[in-house]
């Protein structure tokens, strides 16, 4: 069965430190691997997904994710933090045997300390 | 573009009751999906509409149910309510003609409270 795991119920970094929040993921079929972002009592916001090409995808806020199949991991970094970028992140996948349903991890809570 | 609407944001029921999310799906979107999101966790797929007919259900009863109207709205009705259906209700749109992966536009949500 489709599972996604985000180890980490909580990740903290201080302010200007790079960042990383880990996904792994388990599929039978090529993965469509995303990443959101939810701020307090807000909807989830698209960040980046991978779905076929360079195993290094760029998303919005200047976020990125790596894609590493080996690992069945897809980790969300960032190089340098902000403290705006506090907020509940949630990794995603679908394959081609659930063309219309995502899988979602239990999110990870990002704090960045000034 | 438009955005994603929902409607009521709060919303306090009782057990037994019924109740009706609404959500406005972006212009031009096709595709709508709702999901549950229970306090602490990730969102949990209920269905998805697509040209008014439902094309996918996740494990939910059939108290859940959906609609889909040609002008983009849609609507979660939930019958004889349930403690356990307190959480967040999110609504999401996409164009599926657009891309197979067109990523999802989450509305803000409906916080539904079941005394």
């Amino acid at each position: 069965a489709q599972s996604v795991a985000q180890p980490e119920d909580q990740v903290n970094v201080a302010e200007g430190n790079p960042l990383t929040v880990k996904c792994t993921y388990s599929v039978s079929g090529n993965p469509y691997l995303f990443w959101y972002v939810q701020y307090p009592n807000r909807g989830l916001q698209f960040l980046l997904k991978y779905i076929t090409g360079d195993n290094l995808v760029k998303g919005s806020y200047g976020f990125e994710a790596e894609f590493n199949k080996s690992q069945t991991s897809f980790h969300l970094k960032k190089p340098s933090a902000l403290v705006s970028d506090s907020a509940l992140y949630f990794c995603a996948v679908r394959d081609e045997e659930s063309n219309y349903q995502l899988i979602w991890g239990a999110g990870t809570k990002l704090i960045i300390k000034p | 573009e438009t955005g994603v609407t929902q409607s009521p944001t709060h919303l306090i029921k009782t057990r037994g009751q019924q109740v009706t999310l609404r959500c406005s799906s972006q212009s031009g979107h096709n595709t709508v999906s709702w999901y549950q999101q229970a306090l602490g966790q990730g969102p949990q797929f209920i269905f998805q509409y697509y040209r008014e007919e439902e094309n996918g259900r996740g494990n939910f009863p059939p108290r859940f149910s959906g609609l889909q109207f040609p002008n983009y709205s849609s609507e979660l009705n939930v019958n004889a309510l349930e403690l356990d259906d307190s959480a967040l209700y999110l609504c999401a749109s996409r164009n599926a003609a657009s891309s197979y992966n067109s990523p999802l536009h989450f509305g803000n949500g409906t916080r539904l409270t079941v005394t």
